[in-house]
């Protein structure tokens, strides 16, 4: 079946460092992928999101490539703030109709001063 | 637009009684929507995937007794938590796709942080 596979964190870095969180799939079709941000104490939400290999989904100064090659999907951003330490997850959107969404283990990311 | 509310935001409740949590697509009508529980530090487990009209899908593992789920309407669903144990404790998350949208595109509520003491 379906599955993601996220690295595990913590992730701490300090302010205005470069971010990069794994993401790899495995999955039967053409899923979509995503990324959703969770802040403390609240739901989920899109942060990103790629239909098809090799669109690059942005927002917020972060990004992502859908390769399907390496089947990953992987979210960057080249500054990070204090504001962006949240839980980030990754998903795979399967495509049949069901719709239903498989995500990764999350990874926590702290931002210092 | 594509906003979604749960309510409520928080519950405690005592063991043994039940819990409504409601869902709402504020804007847009939602032709599914899906429950999921959250525990602490951890991923979302899919719950149930509810279709208005008809009854809701349970995934393997999920007793449909205990969680009790109603999409009454395109803009509402709601998950009962019936005679409710501390084990139930968790953060209850619901999304709803679009009747219109894209596949795969799942708006999510805030969440219901529910406590059974």
């Amino acid at each position: 079946g379906d599955s993601v596979t996220q690295m595990e964190g913590p992730v701490t870095l300090s302010e205005e460092a470069f971010l990069t969180i794994n993401c790899t799939y495995t999955a039967t079709g053409y899923p979509s992928l995503f990324w959703y941000v969770q802040y403390p104490g609240e739901g989920l939400q899109l942060l990103l999101k790629a239909t098809k290999a090799d669109d690059k989904g942005s927002n917020k100064g972060f990004e992502a490539t859908y390769r399907k090659e390496t089947t990953s999907f992987h979210l960057e951003k080249g500054s990070v703030q204090v504001s962006d330490s949240a839980v980030y997850f990754c998903a795979l959107g399967s495509t049949g109709t069901a719709s239903k969404l498989t995500f990764g283990t999350g990874t926590r990311l702290q931002v210092t001063l | 637009g594509a906003v979604v509310s749960q309510h409520p935001s928080r519950v405690i409740c005592k063991s043994g009684t039940s819990v409504k949590i409601e869902c709402r697509s504020l804007d847009f009508q939602a032709t599914t929507m899906f429950w999921y529980r959250q525990f602490p530090k951890q991923s979302l487990m899919l719950m149930a995937t509810s279709n208005e009209g008809s009854k809701a899908t349970y995934e393997q593992g999920v007793e449909k007794d205990k969680f009790l789920i109603n999409h009454a309407s395109l803009t509402l669903s709601t998950l009962t938590v019936t005679s409710a144990h501390p084990e139930d404790s968790s953060f209850y998350i619901c999304s709803a796709k679009r009747a219109s949208g894209r596949v795969n595109e799942q708006f999510f509520g805030p969440g219901t942080r529910l406590t059974v003491l």
